[in-house]
């Protein structure tokens, strides 16, 4: 069982609405992520944050701003999304440190289902 | 730059038949391979991992790797599939930079068992 716990499970949207996604994982690891992913594709990565700290972001546009309050906590927050936005959202965490010895590992939560209308 | 090839969209076998699924990679420097698996409507669980030693990776729900560096592939198989094993399969490389990295990912191949 994951232990990457992500709220809501579904979320419905008009474009004008403001909602945020949550996650939260108890690790203790100080990397955690943010993926989109389209039904019958891949994930594609969105937001890496490293010990609290924004270090990737892939060109999201700024619809999607990432916060990451404390090490356990990340949320996504969402304003005038567009129907193409509609996707299953995942979050993840890791260790960080040299790959050899944390293991690195990313553990995904079970997502959040998305629909703009 | 990183990437994982998955050259089958969708594995058909039957129930108790061994099954592989295929990956091929290709990568500057070490390569650090996974294999995750997602069910219908579910997030992504881990499955196993190559980071260094061992070809022969063990994992998760009586799954293996196989890591093979001169052909450049890493096939997940299993002995004796279960219909239980139905899902999407995603390999992935580990794009490493700075202090942690995130992973890119193949298109994923559908294995069917069925009965």
């Amino acid at each position: 069982d994951t232990e990457v716990t992500q709220t809501p499970k579904h979320l419905v949207m008009g474009m004008t609405n403001k909602k945020s996604l949550k996650c939260e994982q108890h690790m203790g690891h100080r990397a955690m992520y943010w993926y989109k992913q389209k039904a019958k594709k891949p994930p594609e990565l969105m937001f890496v944050y490293s010990y609290e700290k924004l270090s990737i972001n892939e060109s999201v546009p700024s619809r999607f701003s990432p916060e990451c309050p404390n090490s356990s906590l990340l949320n996504l927050h969402l304003h005038a999304l567009q129907p193409e936005d509609s996707a299953l959202y995942l979050c993840a965490s890791s260790q960080v440190g040299p790959l050899l010895i944390s293991g690195n590992t990313i553990y995904f939560g079970e997502g959040s289902w998305l629909t703009v209308v | 730059a990183q990437s994982v090839a998955q050259p089958e969209d969708q594995v058909n076998v039957a129930e108790g038949n061994p099954l592989t699924v295929k990956c091929t990679y290709s990568v500057s420097g070490n390569p650090y391979l996974f294999w995750y698996v997602q069910y219908p409507n579910r997030g992504l669980q881990f499955l196993l991992k190559y980071i260094t030693g061992d070809n022969l990776v063990k994992g998760s729900y009586g799954f293996e790797a196989e890591f093979n560096k001169s052909q450049t592939s890493f096939h997940l198989k299993k002995p004796s599939a279960l219909v239980s094993d139905s899902a999407l399969y995603f390999c992935a490389v580990m794009n490493y930079g700075g202090s942690q990295g995130n992973l890119i990912f193949g298109k994923g191949t559908k294995l069917s068992v069925k009965p």
